[in-house]
């Protein structure tokens, strides 16, 4: 089966600093997309951020980015200035042209250091 | 704002009890989703549907059916529940992307136990 990894099952940061939790999939398909979602404590799954296969610019939302290397194979997830509020689990995700089908990888647990 | 809503947070059952998961969307999503979430294995993808009365198997089906008669309710089916399915179940919904850009919608997710 086609799947999401995530090597680094945990990862501390400094308080604003910069991390990178990375991502590698694989796929068949010539247009898919890549997603980033973020589970605190609490349970909520939320959106973070969005890649589309064809997209040439790295997204961003906020103090996220998406590092996306096609070639490679590659969607990483850039923190800038960590806040105590990052952490939490963040999970990498791949769906499929229409979103029909999207899996996640094991996911990443982020730990903010004051 | 999409909402997405599972009928249990908690529930516990036993083992061989025929059990059924509900999930109720609001905003006429085409797709869903169920995925069991477990440590260290991240959602994994159970069944999804991208239309009433469709449906395609995910990664781990076995054990699992699912039901879709109107489009904002997607039911799991656990026809004869065994201990290895104690878990979170999480249903989601998103609309058809026209290039997957549709993020997914979670619910708050089901705590079932099995005894």
């Amino acid at each position: 089966a086609q799947k999401i990894t995530q090597t680094q099952p945990g990862m501390f940061v400094q308080e604003k600093e910069a991390v990178t939790l990375d991502c590698t999939y694989d796929t068949s398909d010539p247009s898919y997309g890549l997603f980033w979602y973020k589970q605190p404590s609490s349970g909520e799954m939320i959106f973070l951020i969005y890649q589309g296969s064809y997209d040439q610019q790295n997204a961003t939302e906020g103090r996220y980015s998406l590092n996306f290397q096609k070639a490679r194979k590659s969607a990483n997830l850039v923190i800038s200035a960590s806040q105590l509020g990052d952490s939490a689990m963040y999970f990498c995700a791949r769906a499929n042209t229409g979103g029909f089908k999207t899996i996640f990888g094991a996911g990443t647990r982020l730990f903010v250091k004051a | 704002d999409v909402k997405v809503t599972q009928s249990s947070r908690y529930l516990v059952k036993r083992t061989g009890e025929k059990v059924f998961l509900e999930c109720v969307q609001d905003m006429d999503h085409e797709n869903m989703f169920w995925y069991r979430q477990d440590p260290g294995l991240g959602l994994r993808l159970i069944y999804f549907s991208y239309d009433v009365k469709m449906k395609e198997k995910g990664d781990i089906p076995e054990g699992y059916s699912v039901s879709r008669e109107k489009k904002e309710r997607f039911s799991l089916i656990l026809e004869s529940a065994s201990t290895n399915q104690t878990s979170m179940y999480l249903c989601a919904s998103s609309l058809i992307g026209r290039d997957s850009g549709s993020p997914l919608h979670f619910g708050n997710g089901t705590r079932l136990t099995v005894t």
